[in-house]
């Protein structure tokens, strides 16, 4: 079965250093989402991105977040400047175009901000 | 807007034992409703969702769940769980194609 692959699992990085979360989505979907989970808390949407452009986004998501699709393949999600509060496991989904809204998540990449 | 409440955080049973983790959504418009599991240190892992047609929706593992646009609601049940069960569960709701919207999650601890 087809699954969306996210590079590391888990990152630590110092506060205030940049931090670029790494997707694969499935090859043939077309919208691409990031959602983060504090520790204990619920998941929380992000950003959504389709046709190469941020269809819709949350209001964490601030001018210190931004994502990419550099090359057709990756989707990427950098944090400029991490804060403690960054710390969390962020999830990337992908999705097709067709209406069965199947939604498929990666397994998560857990940063640590310290 | 939407949004999505799991009354329940945490549902102890003892294991074989029937089981429902209760979800009820608003929104404004009609809705599509879903069901994740997240085992320990693991992603996010689709259960079962409902988009049109039959209200009862079966998913993998045994679970199913019935959408009730009246109460708007989408229970998840199992009549007999197992250990291997042990997980938190996600209700989510999307109103277009677009984002999911999730609950806080009801924690599932079954015990021999």
């Amino acid at each position: 079965e087809p699954e969306v692959t996210q590079t590391p699992s888990h990152q630590v990085t110092q506060m205030g250093q940049e931090v670029i979360l790494r997707c694969v989505p499935i090859s043939n979907h077309l919208y691409f989402y990031w959602y983060r989970q504090i520790l204990g808390q619920k998941v929380e949407f992000l950003v959504s991105f389709y046709n190469n452009e941020i269809s819709e986004k949350s209001e964490i998501f601030d001018d210190q977040f931004s994502v990419e699709r550099p090359d057709g393949s990756n989707f990427t999600l950098k944090i400029r400047s991490t804060k403690l509060e960054d710390s969390a496991m962020y999830f990337c989904a992908s999705r097709d175009y067709d209406r069965n809204y199947g939604y498929t998540f990666g397994s998560g990449t857990r940063l640590t901000v310290v | 807007a939407q949004s999505v409440t799991q009354l329940d955080s945490q549902v102890p049973v003892f294991e074989e034992a029937p089981v429902e983790l209760r979800c009820n959504y608003s929104s404004s418009v009609s809705v599509y409703l879903f069901w994740y599991v997240q085992y320990p240190n693991q992603g996010l892992q689709l259960l079962l969702k409902y988009l049109s047609g039959s209200t009862l929706v079966k998913g993998i593992n045994g679970f199913e769940a019935e959408f009730n646009k009246s109460q708007t609601s989408f229970h998840l049940r199992k009549p007999s769980v197992h250990i291997s069960d042990t997980a938190e569960y996600f209700c989510a709701v999307s109103d277009t194609a677009s984002k999911l919207t999730f609950g806080t999650g009801t924690r599932l601890q079954v015990t021999l």
